[in-house]
């Protein structure tokens, strides 16, 4: 099926470092949606985004829904070691039940 | 912790066993989702479930079969697995709309 394109597929930072990472398709989506994922465990849910243009933020992350709805960003400042983990963004179009996924970026911090 | 309870967390099971995997939400959500996923992938869905009714199946192997005795329960019936079936199983769950989805902690499935 469809997936999204997210990049990068991992980083290796130092702590204390911003990271960026971005999800891109050729269609639209009516929502965007963050998540983490440490390992042996579930997704967790970052950020919801609901209006193109939209910004939100959650702490040390900010997430924004581009413009065109066919994009989405997630910032981490000043980056912590719990940070480390797997990053997925997701889009979901009007009424649909399916979620479309990107392929994760793995995020590594070395203290 | 999460809102989405599943057990067991880790089954190791032979090619000729049949077990079950459950979920469990009381969050009052009416759609309740199966996911597979592999390591370093993102989750795969298999089954949606809206209003306690299955809603989508994407084309999963029989020897899956999904059960929602309830608007808060969800099982996954395991029967004659391959080992490429080892992965962990995801279940999630969500509200109307465009509410988000929410997961559980997955159970670590082993076939040997």
């Amino acid at each position: 099926g469809q997936q999204l394109n997210q990049s990068p597929q991992s980083m290796f930072i130092q702590e204390g470092e911003d990271v960026s990472m971005n999800c891109t398709s050729s269609s639209i989506f009516n929502t965007w949606l963050w998540y983490k994922q440490d390992p042996g465990e579930g997704p967790v849910l970052l950020i919801a985004l609901y209006k193109a243009g939209e910004l939100t933020s959650n702490g040390r992350l900010t997430a924004q829904f581009g413009i065109t709805r066919k994009d989405s960003f997630l910032n981490i400042s000043a980056s912590i070691p719990s940070d480390v983990g797997i990053y997925f963004c997701a889009g979901q179009r009007q009424g649909a039940q399916k979620l479309v996924f990107g392929q994760g970026t793995r995020l590594t911090i070395n203290p | 912790d999460t809102e989405v309870t599943q057990t067991p967390k880790h089954l190791v099971m032979g090619m000729t066993n049949k077990k079950s995997l459950k979920c469990e939400q009381h969050m009052g959500h009416r759609a309740m989702y199966w996911y597979k996923q592999k390591a370093k992938k993102p989750p795969e869905l298999m089954f949606v479930y809206s209003y306690e009714k299955l809603s989508i199946n994407e084309s999963v192997p029989s020897r899956f079969s999904p059960e929602c005795p309830n608007s808060s329960l969800l099982n996954l019936h395991l029967h004659a697995l391959q080992p490429e079936d080892s992965a962990l199983y995801l279940c999630a769950s969500r509200d109307r709309g465009n509410s988000p989805l929410h997961f559980g902690n997955g159970t670590r499935l082993t076939v040997t």
